[in-house]
């Protein structure tokens, strides 16, 4: 069965970097991409761009543009998802989901979610 | 860029249908997908490519999308569909998706 799998809860200080993983299994993972999607404390869902596993394209959100890097490890199936420059307002929950990328698919797949705190 | 409208909130009695609309310029002419998320858990997709069930979500889940207004429509509600719900549409000029503001469902 599919499986996104990430990794564990951060907390961060202003300015420093965090990296997500995502590990996926039970398909293909150069077939889909991957998508990160965050949602800040009893806010809504906000898209934060996606990586083709097949050959790394990507393609982020206006408002993150520079600020934030997603890879991949064909080798591992795992997904990642750097955002640098953090602020408070960056404290969220991460998720990943699979997509098919250039498609109007949906997610239909999501991680658990990653807690990421800000704070000094 | 591309917006769409959801009410913050749908209040239902149990046993009965309720409606969550997605408002969007033209969103007929796009493929809609809708999200479940409870408490503490991670969205669930209930509606693809407008009207489609994944496997394992009950027919009394389905969807409409024309002119300007997509809909979520759940029958019989039970207690266990209390829950946020977000559409979703993919904005093709930049190939960003966007997610409505989302819905919560409350079963009185």
């Amino acid at each position: 069965q599919v499986q996104l799998v990430q990794s564990g809860a951060e907390v961060k200080k202003p300015g420093a970097s965090v990296k997500v993983s995502c590990k996926a299994s039970g398909y293909t993972f150069t077939s889909y991409g991957i998508s990160w999607v965050r949602q800040a404390p009893g806010q809504g869902l906000e898209w934060m761009g996606w990586i083709s596993a097949y050959n790394g394209n990507t393609n982020y959100a206006q408002k993150l543009q520079g600020r934030v890097t997603m890879t991949t490890d064909t080798s591992t199936s795992t997904a990642y998802m750097e955002l640098r420059s953090l602020r408070s307002d960056d404290t969220a929950v991460y998720y990943c989901a699979r997509v098919v990328v250039g498609a109007t698919t949906a997610f239909d797949y999501w991680g658990q979610g990653t807690l990421v705190t800000v704070s000094s | 860029s591309y917006v769409l409208t959801q009410p913050p909130s749908v209040s239902v009695a149990p046993g009965k249908t309720a409606r969550i609309t997605c408002g969007g310029n033209n969103i007929g002419s796009k493929s809609v997908h809708w999200y479940q998320q409870k408490p503490g858990q991670a969205p669930v997709l209930v509606i693809y490519y407008d009207s489609d069930r994944p496997s394992g979500i009950p027919e009394r889940f389905s969807g409409s999308n024309s002119g300007n207004t997509a809909t979520l429509t759940i029958s019989r509600v039970e207690a266990g569909d209390e829950a946020d719900y977000y559409c979703q549409v993919w904005d093709s000029s930049s190939d960003h998706a966007v997610f409505g503001g989302g819905t919560k469902l409350t079963v009185l």
